[in-house]
Formats: C-alpha cells, structure tokens, sequence
C-alpha cells in the first residue's frame, strides 16, 4: 500500500549489535504492527500499538522493543541482534478489521 | 487458542485450471476471515474478507472464498488460473476483538505450470 513505507529495505547486521528499523504511514491510522515471516511459520505478530506511546507484546516478543512517539511512525528495535532474527519483517497499518502491510525489510544477522 | 491451518505447503496447477486453497480455524465466536497474497519480494495484498452475511465473498482478481461454519473451513478458489497468479497465499483470522490482531497461517505457495 502506498501509504505505508518500511526503512531500511535491505539490511545485513552482526550478532550482537543493535538494529532499528522504521514504519512510516500517512493513512492517520490508530494501530500498526510489527511481523516477522519465516518459511514454515507465516507471519508472526511482534508488537503492535494502538496509539501514541501505547504498546503491546505480541506473540514472538522477547528481544524486540518498540516505540511510537507520532502517530504515523513506529519503530522497531532488535536490542542485541541475534542470527534467530535473521527474517523478513513487515509492518501494517490498520483500522476495524483490515490491515495493509508495507513493502518489508529483510534483516541478515551474521 | 485462535489459529489457522493451511494443510498445503506447496500447490501446482496448470494454467487454466481450477484452484482452491484449504484453509481452517480455530475460534471460538464468529470469525472474521481474510485471505491474502504475497508475490515474490512483495508485501501482502487483501483478497478477500469475509465478515458475516452472504458465506460466498468475492475478491478481486478472480477470486472466492466460502466460509463454512460446519467444517471451521475458508477455502479460496479460482475458477482459472492465470500465471500471473503464482504467489504465496496467507490465510488469517482476526483473533482479537480490540486490537486487530491477525492469525496467519503457514502459507501455501502457488506455482502455475504453463
């Protein structure tokens, strides 16, 4: 969906340091998620929000934090990058019951 | 617990042929139900929904799904497939009621043989 943008698209990291990545909308929506995909699991939710500086864990949390200080971005940080986070993660914003997803960003922990 | 299963990890079809992709939950009330596609390199991509009413919904690009309650079923299906439509097929459930939360499936992959 054009109005969601995910940075940096591509990403290669070493074990152990920390990564940041970005979730940018223009749709004012209230929610948005981080996933990650991983062959054989679909898409697993990390964190999600529902507002400014409201936050949630979601299923496959540990070593992930998030932050959201406006509404329309939404950050996601591996703390001490693990090669287990190697993955694709995407993003989606939402409102009701649809969801839109950004375009991704694959993340390689060496 | 909410889930979704996706029996078929992998399907091929030849082009012009019929397709449909199983899909069954788990959840306890009525569920709401989405079907999405991802094509290489891509994000995901709304087909589909299904909500209440009519148990036949319609998407775009040709395809259907039907939700049947009786068999916790919410198969996706095409009546000809195009090559266009090779892709990985994520079927998910809305498994909360105030957070939006998505369920996926595992996935299905979709190759089309000429």
């Amino acid at each position: 969906d054009a109005g969601i943008t995910q940075s940096p698209r591509h990403k290669v990291t070493e074990t152990g340091t920390p990564v940041t990545l970005r979730c940018h909308q223009t749709e004012n929506h209230r929610y948005m998620y981080w996933y990650r995909q991983d062959p054989g699991h679909g898409l697993r939710l990390i964190h999600y929000s529902y507002g400014v500086k409201d936050t949630d864990k979601g299923e496959v949390s540990d070593g992930y934090s998030v932050s959201r200080s406006k509404t329309e971005d939404f950050l996601l940080t591996l703390e001490s990058a693990t090669s287990s986070q190697t993955s694709v993660y995407f993003c989606a914003m939402g409102q009701g019951n649809e969801q839109f997803f950004g375009p991704g960003t694959r993340l390689t922990v060496l | 617990a909410q889930s979704v299963t996706q029996p078929d990890i992998h399907i091929t079809v030849s082009e012009g042929a019929s397709l449909e992709l199983r899909c069954n939950y788990s959840y306890g009330a009525t569920p709401y139900l989405f079907w999405y596609v991802q094509s290489p390199g891509q994000g995901l991509q709304l087909l589909l929904k299904y909500f209440s009413g009519d148990t036949l919904v319609q998407g775009i690009k040709g395809f259907e799904a039907e939700f049947k309650r009786s068999q916790s079923s919410f198969n996706l299906r095409k009546p000809s497939v195009h090559w266009s439509d090779a892709a990985e097929y994520f079927c998910a459930v809305y498994g909360s009621s105030n957070t939006g939360k998505l369920i996926f499936g595992q996935g299905t992959t979709l190759q089309v043989k000429p």
